[in-house]
């Protein structure tokens, strides 16, 4: 999972199996959290959603949960693919005054092996 | 095809020059923001505008400037203040519709220095 560090966690995975990328947020007020995907030289791609009222949202081959007691969120990935490889960042909005703005984790690179 | 266009995709700067890097959206997204992104680390906020005419310092705001005269440009300056001005710069745009929508990124200018 996601940590305070200058070393990015990795996961490898082999095609067909799921993957299960985690990441501690540090705000209770958040109240809307954020997967991404970002390829090596890209911006980041929305993938899935969650708001703070709920605690699992699905996606195509995409689940997000949500668990506000211990603030945490995973992301989990069916039949994971080669495309699938990129680093994944969550991000949380605090709401109220913080209007839009996202506070980013620090990433976990996804390694798929053919 | 709506999306975020960010350019250069490569910009290199000398000492004590200020560089510009032109962010543009056709989504009709109100609010834009500017991210910096360091090799093994995640987003961080640069500077963040809400409606034309209007922007807020993010956390790292020291260095740069940016306008926002239309609702669709927010140019970054990187000033020669900024001592450190390597890193990959990232822009994004959302919905002013408050929290709950996710920021959809450019793809990306990556500065350098000469």
């Amino acid at each position: 999972g996601e940590s305070v560090g200058l070393h990015l966690p990795t996961l490898s995975v082999q095609e067909g199996d799921n993957s299960i990328i985690n990441c501690a947020y540090s705000n209770s007020a958040s109240d809307y959290f954020i997967w991404y995907k970002q390829e090596s030289g890209k911006g980041p791609q929305f993938i899935i959603d969650i708001r703070s009222n709920m605690d699992k949202r699905q996606g195509q081959r995409v689940t997000v949960l949500l668990n506000k007691t211990v603030k945490h969120l995973s992301l989990q990935i069916a039949a994971t693919q080669p495309g699938d490889s990129a680093v994944y960042f969550c991000a949380e909005n605090a709401g109220g005054t913080s209007y839009g703005k996202l506070t980013f984790g620090q990433g976990t690179i996804l390694t798929v092996h053919p | 095809d709506g999306g975020i266009t960010q350019s250069p995709k490569y910009l290199f700067r000398k000492e004590g020059q200020n560089v510009t890097l032109s962010c543009e959206q056709n989504l009709n997204h109100d609010a834009m923001y500017w991210y910096r992104q360091d090799p093994g680390q995640g987003l961080r906020l640069i500077y963040y505008s809400q409606i034309v005419n209007d922007f807020q310092k993010g956390d790292i705001a020291e260095g740069y400037s940016v306008s926002r005269e239309k609702k669709e440009s927010f140019p970054l300056t990187v000033t020669s203040a900024q001592k450190n001005p390597t890193a990959f710069y990232l822009c994004a745009s959302t919905t002013g519709q408050g929290t709950g929508q996710p920021q959809h990124f450019g793809d990306g200018t990556r500065l350098s220095i000469l």
